[in-house]
């Protein structure tokens, strides 16, 4: 069965930090992979979804880079702000479309 | 991209009463997914609804306590039967859409049993 790791569980940076967020999945035969973002008490948004055949993806401040081999993804979060504080989520879809979750990312930037 | 709208956003309910969580979707999608996420802890699929058959449900939930209805190609429910404390969570429909099937989520609903 797919399991999905994330690393670390909690980080809290000075804001205008670059950071780095890990996902480590044990099952390579993945279709995509996605990172959302949630906020407390909320649902999750999508961020960024690499395809099984990609190895990164680009929107603004944020770069996903996907290693299917190896079973790694990483977020790449560049100048982050206060208004970036949230978790982060991993998720891997199987080719029988069935989504695994990490138990994420709690980012705190301070301002 | 989806439009999901779930609701309630949040609710507090007593012990044995039941709540029904319902979510609407923008356009037709074949699946709609429920999912838990207890305090603290990641999002478990508690089942898949698909228009004109049973849901299909994991392991460790039965139709007899999440009840689900799927009466058409973008509304589903969810209902949380007899609830206990334990039922505390915050529970999130979802549906995957395009060609990379892209995962959409609700706003989510969380749910406090007293």
């Amino acid at each position: 069965k797919q399991e999905v790791t994330q690393i670390p569980a909690a980080l809290s940076v000075p804001e205008g930090e670059n950071l780095v967020l890990n996902c480590s999945f044990t099952d390579s035969a993945i279709y995509n992979l996605q990172w959302f973002r949630q906020d407390p008490g909320k649902g999750l948004t999508s961020l960024l979804l690499i395809q099984s055949s990609q190895r990164e993806q680009t929107s603004g401040r944020l770069n996903a880079s996907l290693d299917k081999s190896s079973g790694r993804s990483t977020l790449y979060i560049a100048a982050s702000q206060p208004g970036d504080s949230a978790t982060y989520l991993c998720a891997v879809q199987n080719n029988f479309n069935k989504f695994y979750f990490g138990s994420g990312t709690k980012l705190n930037v301070k301002p | 991209s989806a439009v999901i709208s779930q609701k309630p956003s949040r609710d507090i309910c007593q012990r044995g009463t039941s709540l029904t969580i319902q979510c609407q979707v923008d356009s037709q999608v074949t699946m709609m997914f429920w999912y838990r996420q207890q305090p603290g802890q990641s999002l478990t699929l508690i089942a898949t609804a698909n228009q004109g058959s049973e849901a299909t449900y994991e392991s460790g939930f039965v139709i007899d306590k999440f009840p689900i209805s799927r009466p058409n190609l973008t509304f589903s429910t969810l209902t949380v039967s007899n609830m206990s404390p334990e039922d505390s969570s915050i529970y999130l429909c979802s549906v995957n859409r395009g060609s990379d099937e892209k995962l959409f989520f609700g706003s989510g609903t969380q749910l406090s049993v007293l």
